[in-house]
């Protein structure tokens, strides 16, 4: 049964740093681009990037470009997403995604999700 | 970069109702085109891929068509337990973009 399993909640104050894990089972992890995914309270899904485990190759959204720093360890099949200082404004619910590539690409597993609190 | 938009942004149906949901690409996007149901509080989860395909144990009164710009999630009879919102999401080389999504509830 293939499982993405993910970091548990997080409070954290502005300019902290933080970094969350998502760990991957029941597939050959490093087989599958993994993705992050940010819903703010109230608010729609939003891509944030992409890695291949495989051998770390690593996509940006424009939007999250420089603000996050995707990574992965495929001896732990885990992927990271991390922040070098927090802000109020990272307060979201984000979710890692297995992703398929089949007739273009989709999000077909979906980890239970991280929510993060940014907070002074 | 495309943009995705969505209509309705939300709707009423009656139980048993057929519902139809769009969903528009700025750009063609071929066949690449995802649909995905959130439930209140809920992990989204993948109904559709590439354009028309049903996820391995989607009820099949789910179903999606269109290619190019223009592109429907329909759901021949609406269930109680469809409450949600429901986003389409594009793949290209640029990246992937959802659509704002439409926010389905019961009449």
């Amino acid at each position: 049964e293939v499982q993405l399993v993910q970091s548990g909640a997080e409070v954290k104050k502005p300019g902290e740093s933080l970094k969350i894990s998502c760990k991957g089972s029941g597939y050959s992890f490093t087989s599958y681009w993994i993705g992050w995914v940010r819903q703010m309270p109230g608010k729609g899904l939003e891509w944030m990037g992409i890695i291949y485990p495989g051998d770390s190759d690593t996509r940006y959204s424009p939007s999250f470009q420089g603000q996050v720093t995707i990574s992965a360890d495929k001896s732990i099949s885990t992927a990271y997403l991390q922040w070098s200082s927090l802000k109020a404004s990272d307060t979201a619910m984000y979710y890692c995604v297995r992703i398929t590539m089949v007739r273009g690409a989709h999000f077909d597993y979906w980890g239970q999700g991280t929510l993060v609190t940014v907070s002074s | 970069d495309i943009q995705m938009t969505q209509s309705p942004s939300s709707l009423s149906a009656s139980v048993g109702d057929r519902v139809t949901i769009t969903c528009r690409a700025s750009q063609g996007i071929s066949n690449y085109l995802a649909w995905y149901q959130q439930k209140p509080g809920k992990v989204p989860k993948l109904l559709i891929y590439a354009a028309s395909t049903l996820q391995s144990g989607v009820p099949s009164r789910f179903s999606g068509s269109g290619s190019g710009t223009d592109f429907t999630l329909t759901i021949s009879s609406l269930q109680p337990e469809d409450v949600a919102t429901y986003y389409c999401q594009k793949y290209n080389s640029a990246g992937f973009t959802f659509g704002p999504g439409t926010k389905v509830d019961i009449k």
